[in-house]
């Protein structure tokens, strides 16, 4: 199995709601990253996750909340979002942090935030 | 800091026609480099990559050299298939940061 899998594939959510993302991964890989993409351009960084603990926080505001509870699920938690949060949201998972390797990219969560 | 700068785009093609990406980088050290493809209403599956100086990547008839001299990784295909229509994205990592620098993205369409 060398896929990623993210749901849901759409989410919807006013600015006062709770929502969650899941991502899971089932390669053996340590090595997990949520990122996001604006239209037309490359997938920016938000969090990444080796062994499970969180490695870098790439500044991203308190709203978006990252959890690891396993080595196999990564989930973000959305609260109190702002329309300009809207965009696909991408999940990725590696064997390790070293830059050799390749990482495999889940197909997205499109959200829109109204 | 790294960085990763693509030709922008579009690049219209007509099918069976030789498609060149350009791709230059600036980074500390010996990054591993990566081209990912994108297709509409998809996320990123990794095309090739090369880790090492000189290393030629390849995959689907795609092929890209590492070349350290001149800081390049350009994308390369002898022949685009109407299927091949997508953003192709340049990346690379340089091991220490733990992250992928990106490219901008260029687009590609092929006409039948």
């Amino acid at each position: 199995d060398t896929e990623v899998t993210q749901t849901p594939k759409h989410l919807v959510m006013g600015m006062t709601n709770k929502k969650s993302l899941k991502c899971e991964q089932h390669m053996g890989h340590r090595a997990m990253y949520w990122y996001k993409q604006k239209a037309k351009k490359p997938p920016e960084l938000m969090f990444v996750y080796s062994y499970e603990k969180l490695s870098i926080n790439e500044s991203v505001p308190s709203r978006f909340s990252p959890e690891c509870p396993n080595s196999s699920l990564l989930n973000l938690h959305l609260h109190a979002l702002q329309p300009e949060d809207s965009a696909l949201y991408l999940c990725a998972s590696a064997a390790g942090l070293a830059g050799y390797n390749e990482q495999f990219f889940g197909p997205g969560t499109r959200l829109t935030v109204l | 800091g790294d960085s990763v700068t693509q030709m922008e785009g579009p690049v219209t093609l007509s099918e069976e026609a030789f498609l060149t990406i350009n791709c230059t980088y600036t980074a500390t050290g010996y990054p591993s480099l990566f081209w990912y493809v994108q297709y509409p209403g998809e996320g990123l599956q990794l095309l090739l990559k090369a880790t090492k100086a000189d290393d030629k990547g390849s995959n689907k008839g795609f092929e890209a050299t590492y070349r350290k001299e001149t800081t390049s990784f350009h994308l390369e295909k002898g022949s685009v298939q109407v299927s091949d229509s997508a953003v192709y994205f340049c990346a690379l990592h340089d091991g220490a940061g733990n992250m992928l620098t990106f490219g901008g993205g260029t687009r590609l369409m092929v006409k039948p």
